[in-house]
């Protein structure tokens, strides 16, 4: 069974990092075809795409907010890392990871986690 | 990228079918096949309802479908049941290894 869950910080300051893990199982992010992306969806609004990152560690941003993120791995702990760099009011989401499996369901997000909440303000 | 245009609400009765279009160019909908839609409970994460336009993933009820004409897909629900109210999400490549969504549709069932 495939599981996504992500953690962070429900509260961060303006101008702070934010820093967002997703630990998955299921799958492995070594495995051809497989993808991590984050995604973010602010309070009664729709989702945004925000980065991804590949089975071969080929990495894509947001164009919008490449300058602001970085994505990263660690494979032997089946973690992806999103950090979001000079948080803003504007940046308060639910942040999802979602899995990619290209050879079953092409570029699709095929599977969510629940999601964590995060708020900016002073 | 800007969002996809999706109308913001539709409502049917139960059985039904509805058709939530999502509109985009030709650097998007119109150029690539890949094109899914999400469906989103409230509260909930989205699950994956359609992919590659028209291809349903495992699991989901052949009642949803998808179909495109230019740059515009759509996703038809058939048969509507009450626990198909939900906020329905269209997703689209965009070239350069980025995605971009709708800007989500409300779907009341009466």
């Amino acid at each position: 069974q495939v599981t996504l869950r992500e953690s962070g910080p429900a509260l961060v300051k303006p101008t702070q990092t934010l820093t967002l893990t997703c630990t998955f199982s299921g799958f492995s992010l070594t495995t051809s075809g497989m993808c991590v992306s984050w995604i973010r969806q602010p309070p009664g609004k729709a989702l945004e795409w925000l980065a991804r990152i590949d089975w071969d560690d080929d990495k894509f941003y947001s164009t919008f907010l490449q300058t602001r993120l970085t994505i990263s791995r660690d494979t032997s702990k089946n973690q992806v890392v999103l950090t979001v760099t000079n948080m803003d009011p504007v940046d308060t989401a639910t942040y999802y990871c979602a899995r990619t499996s290209r050879y079953s369901t092409s570029f699709a997000f095929d599977i969510w986690g629940l999601g964590t909440k995060v708020i900016v303000s002073s | 990228q800007s969002a996809l245009t999706q109308p913001a609400s539709v409502s049917g009765s139960p059985g039904q079918s509805i058709t939530i279009y999502c509109t985009g160019t030709s650097r998007d909908v119109g150029g690539y096949k890949y094109v899914s839609w999400y469906q989103q409970h409230p509260g909930k994460a989205p699950k994956l309802m359609i992919y590659d336009v028209s291809y349903r993933p495992s699991g989901v009820s052949s009642r949803f479908s998808g179909s495109r004409s230019g740059n515009r897909a759509s996703l038809t629900i058939s048969g509507l049941q009450a626990e198909d109210e939900a906020d329905y999400y269209c997703s689209s490549y965009t070239g350069g290894s980025t995605w971009v969504f709708g800007g989500g549709t409300e779907l009341t069932v009466l």
